[in-house]
């Protein structure tokens, strides 16, 4: 079974510093890769996938992401953070064809921005 | 966005009891999903339905069974609730006439405490 590692399980930062967040995938095979956000009270959304391609994905709300194959890594970046970004953010695999399906995620980074 | 909704958005019951969640959606898709979301755990899956006729157990399906009433209904019944089922439980949606695996769609989440 793959699983997935989000290293940082709170963050701290203040407005317009830069974010990085870590996210580690077992998985050798193909991958699709995602990163979804939960907006406190609200439900997952999606930031950005990546299927193929280009590895460096842009997403919404000036997130992007970078899929490096050789380090199993899909981290999430924007370089200047806003209060509204505070957040529970999650990474996701899915491997096609890899039996089940579904998304299996990391355990979440909760994200707070200080204004 | 209401194309994936859920009923009741909260639930408290008892210990033994039966309950059910339910799940709609009006995106068209094949594909559905439950998820139970814990503090410091992520998402989990629970089961999948590829459509009404295909049912699969997900990773922590035990205590749990659902039902694909039609392309649209996907409901999640806990026959006897126990208090370590206490969770924030997630529908979700893809679909799968896009080709490879694609984003999920979430719907807004049921609370559901056990006592």
């Amino acid at each position: 079974a793959q699983s997935v590692s989000q290293h940082n399980h709170h963050v701290i930062l203040s407005e317009a510093a830069s974010l990085e967040l870590g996210c580690n995938y077992s998985y050798g095979g193909t991958v699709n890769l995602f990163w979804y956000v939960q907006y406190p009270g609200q439900h997952l959304q999606l930031l950005l996938k990546y299927f193929s391609g280009d590895p460096l994905v842009k997403g919404i709300k000036g997130f992007e992401a970078e899929f490096i194959k050789s380090k199993f890594s899909f981290n999430l970046r924007k370089p200047s953070v806003q209060w509204s970004d505070t957040a529970e953010y999650f990474c996701a695999v899915n491997s096609p064809g890899g039996g089940a399906d579904g998304l299996t995620f990391g355990k979440g980074t909760h994200l707070i921005i200080q204004p | 966005d209401a194309d994936v909704t859920q009923t009741p958005r909260n639930r408290i019951t008892k210990t033994g009891k039966r309950i059910m969640l339910e799940c709609s959606q009006t995106k068209g898709h094949d594909r559905m999903y439950w998820y139970r979301q814990d503090p410091g755990l992520g998402l989990r899956l629970i089961y999948y339905s590829f459509d009404v006729k295909d049912i699969n157990k997900g990773e922590i399906s035990d205590g749990y069974s659902v039902s694909r009433q039609a392309q649209a209904k996907f409901s999640l019944s806990l026959e006897s609730a126990i208090p370590n089922q206490t969770a924030l439980y997630f529908c979700a949606t893809s679909d799968s006439t896009r080709g490879a695996v694609d984003e999920q769609f979430f719907g807004p989440g049921t609370r559901l405490t056990v006592l």
